[in-house]
């Protein structure tokens, strides 16, 4: 298995602001996915973040307002930049172990004020 | 694309009821089909999977068979304890080369009464 660190755990932001999430893994993985749920709705990926180079971001979700860093193959960063009440929502982080199983880290929930 | 699409809840039952959630997907190819659970203030955590069709996975008296005739990828249980509240996701992967990508469905929120 996989076990995945993520800080903070939850934050309360004030809007204008950005925060950084990080994610930890306890193993060397390729990829590392940065998924987001908002109030009450299923996850959306955001991102995928390989080691070095640049993350992969999926159909409506931009670098500017998501950047991420991977600088190693057991961490990763995720920003949410200019933050707005629409921000609000559970961040997580996942990697894959063995090709066939997802893992995830325990979220970071998000509140913009 | 890749989509899932499950039934909306929330499901409410009584202890030792029997449990159904359905779930159908569309994809290209072959994709692995997955239950995924989050029990309150919890992250996800891996229920069951199937990798090819006519699989059946089981855990914690839960069982969904992957049924690639009808798309679907139902997730059962015989009977249920309070324990189970808690809101399961079905999704789906296709391996590509930008990584196992996961689709989810909308989540459905399961509610067990003693």
């Amino acid at each position: 298995s996989a076990v995945i660190s993520q800080k903070p755990s939850r934050d309360i932001c004030q809007r204008g602001t950005s925060l950084t999430i990080q994610c930890q893994v306890d193993s060397q993985v390729t990829m590392m996915f940065w998924y987001r749920q908002q109030p009450g709705q299923s996850l959306t990926l955001i991102a995928t973040a390989n080691q070095g180079s640049e993350a992969t971001y999926e159909s409506g979700f931009v670098i500017d307002k998501f950047p991420i860093s991977r600088p190693n193959l057991t961490f990763s960063t995720l920003t949410v930049s200019n933050m707005s009440p629409e921000d609000s929502s559970i961040y997580l982080c996942s990697v894959w172990a063995w090709n066939t199983e997802a893992f995830f880290g325990q979220g970071t929930r998000l509140t913009v004020v | 694309g890749n989509s899932v699409t499950q039934m909306e809840g929330p499901v409410t039952l009584s202890e030792e009821a029997f449990l159904t959630i359905n779930c159908t997907y569309t994809a290209t190819g072959y994709p692995s089909l997955f239950w995924y659970v989050q029990y309150p203030g919890e992250g996800l955590q891996l229920l069951l999977k199937a990798t090819k069709a006519d699989d059946k996975g089981s855990n914690k008296g839960f069982e969904a068979t992957y049924r690639k005739e009808t798309t679907s990828f139902h997730l059962e249980k015989g009977s249920v304890q309070v324990s189970d509240s808690a809101v399961y996701f079905c999704a789906l992967s296709t391996i590509k080369a930008a990584g196992n990508k996961l689709t989810f469905g909308g989540g459905t929120r399961v509610l067990v009464k003693p």
